[in-house]
């Protein structure tokens, strides 16, 4: 199974909005409303941002938003914050034999 | 408040074993599928095992079948991999991840803050 594709690196100044991208196929991400993204800081744990494409969980702000057309899904930040510096990470749902899918990740620089 | 408590990790020799463990709370964890995702040294995420609620159903990544066991014990409330005939390339810290749902295969919501392992000689 094959890692999703994201780009390596997306950066923003403050106040802007970004988008990252995560490229699968019609078994994973194109197959299923089942796409995760997850933010990770240097030495810490995942943590999940939204699930189910474009559901937030409790507590995380609505800067963030995700969305999926096709075989590629996306995770828009809006008004990019210093905080919001991390690497990124979506994963999907995947008929294969093997657990759900991981992207490739993308580390989010704010300028 | 969800709480994921990993253990077991260390430095092991190729060929060696480890059995890493998951204690949970916060959750009814006989309800919710649980995976264990792993993360090499400055690389990215990849879940290496996953296990349904009911421990009857468990996926296993390409790189890892054969080799290691995931399981549960519902009555400590604890999500267990065993590890064997560890190589170089199973270095990275290990997450233990709860799942969204009881399916073993969505993407998970909480995740412990690791356990690593590193094999060398």
């Amino acid at each position: 199974q094959s890692a999703l594709t994201q780009p390596a690196s997306v950066s923003g100044s403050p106040g802007q909005s970004i988008t990252i991208s995560c490229t699968g196929t019609s078994s994973d991400v194109g197959g299923y409303n089942y796409v995760s993204w997850y933010q990770q800081h240097p030495g810490k744990a995942p943590k999940l941002m939204i699930y189910d494409v474009s559901n937030r969980p409790s507590g995380i702000s609505n800067r963030f938003s995700g969305s999926k057309s096709g075989n590629t899904a996306s995770l828009t930040i809006s008004g990019l914050q210093a905080e919001d510096e991390a690497d990124y990470y979506c994963s999907s749902y995947t008929s294969s034999t093997t657990p759900y899918v991981f992207g490739t990740g993308t580390k989010v620089t704010v300028l | 408040e969800v709480q994921l408590l990993e253990s077991g990790g260390g430095l092991v020799q190729p060929g060696g074993s480890l059995r890493l463990s998951c204690v949970t709370s916060g959750f009814t964890f006989s309800n919710y599928g649980m995976s264990w995702v792993r993360q090499a040294p400055g690389k990215g995420l990849e879940c290496v095992s996953s296990l349904s609620a009911d421990g009857g159903t468990a996926f296993y990544a390409d790189s890892v079948k054969g080799r290691f066991t995931i399981s549960r014990d519902s009555s400590e409330n604890t999500l267990y991999l065993q590890v064997n005939s560890l190589r170089a390339e199973d270095t990275a810290v290990y997450y233990c991840a709860k799942g969204l749902t009881s399916s073993p295969r969505r993407p998970p919501d909480y995740w412990g803050q690791g356990t690593l392992v590193t094999v060398s000689s």
